[in-house]
C-alpha cells in the first residue's frame, strides 16, 4: 500500500505570490489534515479535511486555504506570500486505528 | 482546549544508556495517545499508539510509552538507545470532539529532540 504522497517536496516562492500543494493519502483514507512545521512555533495545525468538507480548522488567516476532491486527494493554498510562510507542510491521512500517517512535506521557502 | 507538554526540548544521552522523554498533556475527556518519531527532512512516522486496553504499549524497535489516566502522562522510555534512535519526537493527543460524529482533534506537543552520543 503506498504512503501519503505530498508534491512538490521542495518550492520556493517570492512574496506576494501564490502556492499551491498537493497531497495524495493512502487508499481508502478519508480523511486528511494539514500541518504547518516551524522551528519557532513546532507542528502547527491547518486544517483537516473529510468526504470533500473542512471539518476542522486551525487558526490560521485566510490566506491560507484548502479543498479535497472527490477521490480524497487534497490541496491547500498560500495566497500572497510572506517570509513567515517558509515552512514544513506536512500532510496526513486518518487511518482506522486513529493514528496519522504522514508524507514527507513539502519545504517552501519564500525569499 | 487541550494541550500537550513535552517538558524537555533536547534530551542528549549516550548510547546503550536508558532514556525517558516526558508527555502530559491537559485533557479530561476521552484520549488516544501517540508517539511520532521526526527524522531530519522527514515527515513524521507513527512509534506506538494507545487507544484502549492495556496502559503499556510498546513499538517493534524497543520503546515503550505507558498511559497514566491520573497523573495524564504519556511517558515514553527506551532501557537502551542506539545511534540510530537520534531524532526529534513528538507527543500527540487525539480528544472526542464530536460523539455522534466521532470527529477528533489531534494536537502535538512542542516536540524533544533526542541526541545519543557514542
Amino acid at each position: 500500500k503506498a504512503g501519503v504522497t505530498q508534491t512538490p517536496r521542495y518550492l520556493i516562492k517570492t512574496r506576494g505570490q501564490q502556492v499551491t500543494l498537493s497531497c495524495s493519502p493512502i487508499s481508502g483514507h478519508r480523511s486528511v489534515s494539514w500541518y504547518q512545521q516551524t522551528p519557532g512555533q513546532g507542528l502547527q495545525f491547518l486544517f483537516e479535511y473529510f468526504s470533500e468538507t473542512q471539518r476542522n480548522k486551525g487558526n490560521f488567516p485566510g490566506r491560507f486555504s484548502g479543498r479535497q476532491f472527490s477521490n480524497s486527494r487534497s490541496e491547500m493554498n498560500v495566497s500572497t506570500l510572506e517570509l513567515g510562510d517558509s515552512a514544513l507542510y506536512l500532510c496526513a491521512s486518518e487511518g482506522a486505528g486513529r493514528e496519522a500517517f504522514f508524507g514527507q512535506g513539502t519545504r517552501l521557502t519564500v525569499v | 482546549a487541550q494541550s500537550v507538554t513535552q517538558l524537555d526540548s533536547q534530551v542528549p544521552v549516550f548510547e546503550e544508556a536508558p532514556v525517558e522523554l516526558r508527555c502530559n498533556y491537559s485533557s479530561s475527556v476521552s484520549v488516544y495517545l501517540f508517539w511520532y518519531v521526526q527524522y531530519p527532512n522527514q515527515g513524521l512516522q507513527l512509534l506506538l499508539k494507545y487507544l484502549s486496553g492495556s496502559t503499556l504499549v510498546e513499538s517493534i524497535n524497543g520503546f515503550e510509552a505507558e498511559f497514566n489516566k491520573s497523573q495524564t502522562s504519556f511517558h515514553l522510555r527506551k532501557p537502551s538507545v542506539h545511534i540510530s534512535d537520534t531524532a526529534e519526537y513528538f507527543c500527540a493527543v487525539s480528544i472526542l470532539l464530536e460523539g455522534y460524529t466521532g470527529r477528533r482533534a489531534l494536537t502535538f506537543g512542542s516536540g524533544t529532540r533526542l541526541q545519543v552520543q557514542p
